[in-house]
């Protein structure tokens, strides 16, 4: 069955900078690739997708990028806010209608 | 307001008794999953039903059985508790509408935060 991993699993920047996180998938049939945030105690929230048939989306400070052929994609935040801490997953799906398989959780803290 | 609304908010029990987690989707969403989440660990598939119907099951002990009705509510009973099923218990539903053309986002609910004593 699919498998993903994600990387890193804390990850601390400075307030401006930059944060990337990445996930790799094993299902070569997968088509759909979604992030999650979830806020200490609260429930994960959809913050941004990715379909198979695109290569990168963007939304403001945020960006998916989806390379198929090594099977991987990243999450890119731009000009990190401290409202940015939080627990980060990545999610895999393949077929029509199946269950997400969800990477580990990457806990970013932004510091400010 | 997610639109989806998980019930009880939390749950305090003792080990060997049994709980029922209900969950009520988005309006319109035919599709409803359960996932399990421990400390320090990620999101667990537990189950899937799709208008009615058990879709999939991911690792689901023998313990725990769940049911969607015909108002689309589903519910998840967990039997014989023991300490380790405490855990943020997780229900999210999905627009998809059975076609072979998209997949969508979940909308997760609150979560149920089972204490087993």
């Amino acid at each position: 069955g699919e498998n993903v991993e994600q990387h890193p699993s804390t990850l601390s920047v400075q307030e401006g900078d930059s944060a990337v996180i990445k996930c790799t998938y094993s299902d070569s049939a997968s088509n759909y690739f979604p992030w999650y945030k979830q806020e200490l105690g609260k429930r994960p929230q959809l913050i941004i997708d990715i379909r198979s048939n695109v290569g990168e989306k963007k939304d403001q400070r945020i960006a998916v990028t989806l390379n198929k052929t090594a099977k991987h994609f990243s999450l890119h935040i731009t000009e990190t806010q401290p409202e940015d801490s939080a627990v980060y997953f990545c999610a895999a799906s393949s077929g029509w209608g199946n269950k997400l398989v969800f990477g580990a959780g990457t806990i970013l803290r932004v510091k400010s | 307001d997610s639109g989806v609304t998980q019930t009880p908010k939390h749950l305090i029990t003792a080990t060997g008794q049994r709980v029922t987690l209900r969950c009520s989707p988005r309006s319109g969403d035919l599709s409803v999953y359960w996932y399990q989440q421990s400390l320090d660990q990620g999101l667990q598939f537990l189950i899937q039903y799709y208008n009615g119907e058990e879709r999939a099951k991911g690792n689901i002990l023998e313990r725990f059985s769940a049911q969607q009705f015909p108002d689309l509510h589903s519910e998840l009973n967990l039997s014989s508790l023991e300490l380790g099923d405490s855990a943020l218990y997780f229900c999210a539903s999905s627009p998809w509408t059975g076609k072979r053309i998209f997949n969508y986002g979940y909308t997760f609910g609150s979560g149920t935060r089972l204490t087993v004593v």
